[in-house]
This record gives structure tokens, sequence and C-alpha cells, in this order.
């Protein structure tokens, strides 16, 4: 199975701020990763698909980037509502596999 | 597009447990529905797919024997079942549409079905 590994496992920033969450995977999956946030309690929500491509719907303060094994997701100026989870997930095999996930507060 | 699953159950070692999800707000047909849990703590696991068109199915072989997926289009509801529970097996079960190459972008969510399993 491929693994997932995203960093840091837990942030905290300020309204504002501009947060980048990072996603290894084990080995090469091309740009087949998927980036979702999930808030206390509630379901996940696609953020960024293949690595780059925003949903429809999603604010333009995220943004997804890399390929191969590094990938990142970047939060361009910090909002109060962007306290959630965020976890990676890759499809470039099966089992799909997510991340640990990266725990993000706001100061 | 709404995606709705049962309430929480709570089980015993070795029983089953079916959740169901009802699908509205697209055609039920045309989406793939995908199955991930999340144990207390831990990160979202797959655990397959049910092709809602045509009824075939793909499981992650860590379950595979222990669950059954199934659709019932007249209704717009799929089904997991997940038998010879063990503790383990708490956590929060989520249906998903999946959408893309290999209907991998989980792009609408239910709610989550918490199955508890204690003696």
């Amino acid at each position: 199975d491929i693994q997932m590994t995203q960093s840091p496992s837990s942030l905290s920033a300020s309204v504002g701020d501009r947060v980048t969450i990072t996603c290894q995977a084990s080995q090469d999956i091309s740009n087949d990763l998927n980036w979702y946030q999930q808030k206390p309690g509630k379901a996940p929500k696609l953020l960024i698909y293949d690595a780059y491509n925003l949903e429809a719907g999603v604010t333009s303060r995220f943004s997804g980037s890399g390929s191969g094994t590094d990938f990142s997701l970047t939060i361009s100026r910090l909002l109060p509502e962007d306290l959630a989870t965020y976890f990676c997930q890759q499809y470039h095999n099966l089992p799909y596999t997510f991340g640990q996930g990266t725990k993000l507060g706001i100061k | 597009v709404q995606l709705a699953q049962s309430g929480a159950e709570v089980k015993k070692p070795g029983a089953s447990v079916k959740v169901s999800c009802w699908a509205s707000g697209y055609p039920f047909t045309t989406y793939t529905i995908q199955w991930v849990r999340q144990a207390p703590g831990q990160r979202l696991e797959w655990m397959g797919w049910i092709n809602t068109g045509n009824g075939n199915t793909k499981f992650s072989q860590k379950f595979q024997g222990r669950v059954t997926f199934t659709s019932d289009t007249s209704a717009s509801t799929a089904y997991m079942e997940l038998s010879s529970l063990r503790s383990e097996d708490t956590a929060v079960y989520f249906c998903a549409r999946g959408r893309g190459v290999g209907a991998a972008l989980f792009d609408y969510w239910g709610q989550g079905t918490l199955v508890t399993v204690s003696s």
C-alpha cells in the first residue's frame, strides 16, 4: 500500500497568515492526489483534486501544488472558519490511502 | 446533492451491521458510491466501492470476505454490511459519491454513521 505522510501533524496560526501543509507519498503517484477539509464532527469536504485543481465552490484562498511524491496545500490568508483537520488522499493505486491529517488551529 | 446515512448502531462482537446511504439531487446510477471509515483518532480508511450503474463492487483487501456492498436503484440507496464485528471496527462509517478516474474524487459525503462494537 502507498503510505501518505503529512506534516506537520498540527499547527496553530493567526488570522491572515499564509499556511502550508505538506503531504509525502511513499512512491511516485504522479498528480493523483486530493485534499480534504474536515471540520469537527462533520464529514470531509473535497478542496483540491488532481493535486492542484480547485473544486467548484471552494474559495481561491486554497491552492495545491506538487507531483511525484511531494505535495502541498496552501491557505493564502487564514480565516477563523479554516479551523479544521486537513487530509491528503492518493488514488494512484488501490487501496486508496489517506494521510494522518493536519489539525489546524487558530491563535 | 445530498447523501443521508442511517443512524448510530451499537453491536456486540461477532454481530453484523448494515449502514444505508440515501442519495438525492442527482441520477443515482451515474456515480459510484464509495465507503470510508474513521476509527477514533485514526486516519480515514478506504473500504471499497459499488458501481451503482451495474452493481460491480471493489473491496480493500483488508475487508475482503467481511464486507458486502449493495444498492437499491429504485430507492437511490446504497448499503454497506460488515460482518464478524470486533472492537477494532468501532468507527464512523461514511459513504461518499465518487467522481472522475476510478471514482476517486469523493465530492459529496454522508454525515457519517457511528458504529460501536462492545460487549
